[in-house]
C-alpha cells in the first residue's frame, strides 16, 4: 500500500559496524522488493531488489533479506561508512501495475 | 545523462496562486511517476504515466492537483489553486518498461505555500 510515515526511526551505527535496516511490508501480491537510499537533499536512489521467490540477494557490501512468512524485509550494510549516512525506504513493486509504493523509511546515523 | 530533471528547486508561493512543477525524464526512459514527500505522510505517489499516458492517478489528492505529459521527454504538475498543505518536496522519477524496479529519480521541487 502507500506509505504513511510519522516519525523516523533512526539507526546509529560505528563506522565499521555492520548495518540491519527492518521493514514490515503489507501486500503479498508484491512481486518485488526494493531498498533506496535518500541523501540529504537528493531523491531516492536505488540500492538492490529482490524478487518475491527469493529469500536472499547479495550486491556490493549489502544484503538483502526476504521473510515472506511474517512479511519481513532487511537490508544489511557491510563495514558501514560515513557515505552511508542517509534514510532508507523500503518499496513494494507489483509487476502488471507498473508501480511501487515506498514505506516510512529509516534514518542510519554513522558514527565516525 | 544528466539523469531527471526537475524545475524548479523551490518554489514558495501565496495560497490560491496557480503552481507549475516540471520534469524532464531520462531520454529513452518511458514511464513517469510523481510523487510527494512530506514528513508526516512519507513518500506518496501521485500519478504515473506510461508511454506519456496516464496509466495511474489515484493518488492525485484533489481536483487541484493535475499532470500532463505532452510529450515522451517533458511532463507537469500543476496545482490551481495552492494551500499550505500542498507544502512538500516534489520528486519526478522515471524508468523504463513497466514494472522496473530502478527509479531515476529528480533532485525534488521543494515547494512551500504561504
Amino acid at each position: 500500500g502507500e506509505s504513511v510515515g510519522l516519525h523516523l526511526p533512526t539507526l546509529s551505527v560505528q563506522e565499521g559496524d555492520n548495518s540491519i535496516i527492518n521493514c514490515a511490508y503489507s501486500n503479498s501480491a508484491s512481486d518485488y522488493f526494493i531498498w533506496y537510499k535518500q541523501e540529504s537533499g537528493k531523491g531516492p536512489q536505488f540500492i538492490i531488489d529482490i524478487r518475491s521467490n527469493m529469500d536472499k540477494r547479495q550486491g556490493q557490501r549489502v544484503t538483502v533479506l526476504l521473510n515472506k512468512t511474517v512479511k519481513h524485509l532487511s537490508l544489511q550494510i557491510a563495514a558501514t561508512q560515513p557515505g552511508d549516512s542517509a534514510v532508507y525506504f523500503c518499496a513494494e513493486n507489483i509487476l502488471h501495475k507498473g508501480k511501487f509504493y515506498f514505506g516510512s523509511g529509516t534514518k542510519l546515523n554513522v558514527k565516525p | 545523462d544528466a539523469g531527471v530533471i526537475q524545475s524548479p528547486r523551490h518554489e514558495v508561493t501565496e495560497m490560491g496562486q496557480e503552481v507549475t512543477l516540471r520534469c524532464k525524464p531520462i531520454s529513452g526512459h518511458n514511464s513517469l511517476f510523481w510523487y510527494r514527500q512530506t514528513m508526516m505522510r512519507g513518500l506518496e505517489l501521485l500519478i504515473y504515466f506510461n508511454n506519456n499516458v496516464p496509466i495511474d492517478d489515484s493518488g492525485m489528492p484533489e481536483d487541484r492537483f493535475s499532470a500532463k505529459m505532452p510529450n515522451a521527454s517533458f511532463s507537469t504538475l500543476k496545482i490551481q489553486p495552492s494551500e499550505p498543505r500542498d507544502s512538500a518536496v516534489y520528486f519526478c522519477a522515471s524508468t523504463f518498461g513497466v514494472g522496473n524496479t530502478e527509479a531515476f529519480f529528480g533532485q525534488g521541487t521543494r515547494l512551500t505555500v504561504v
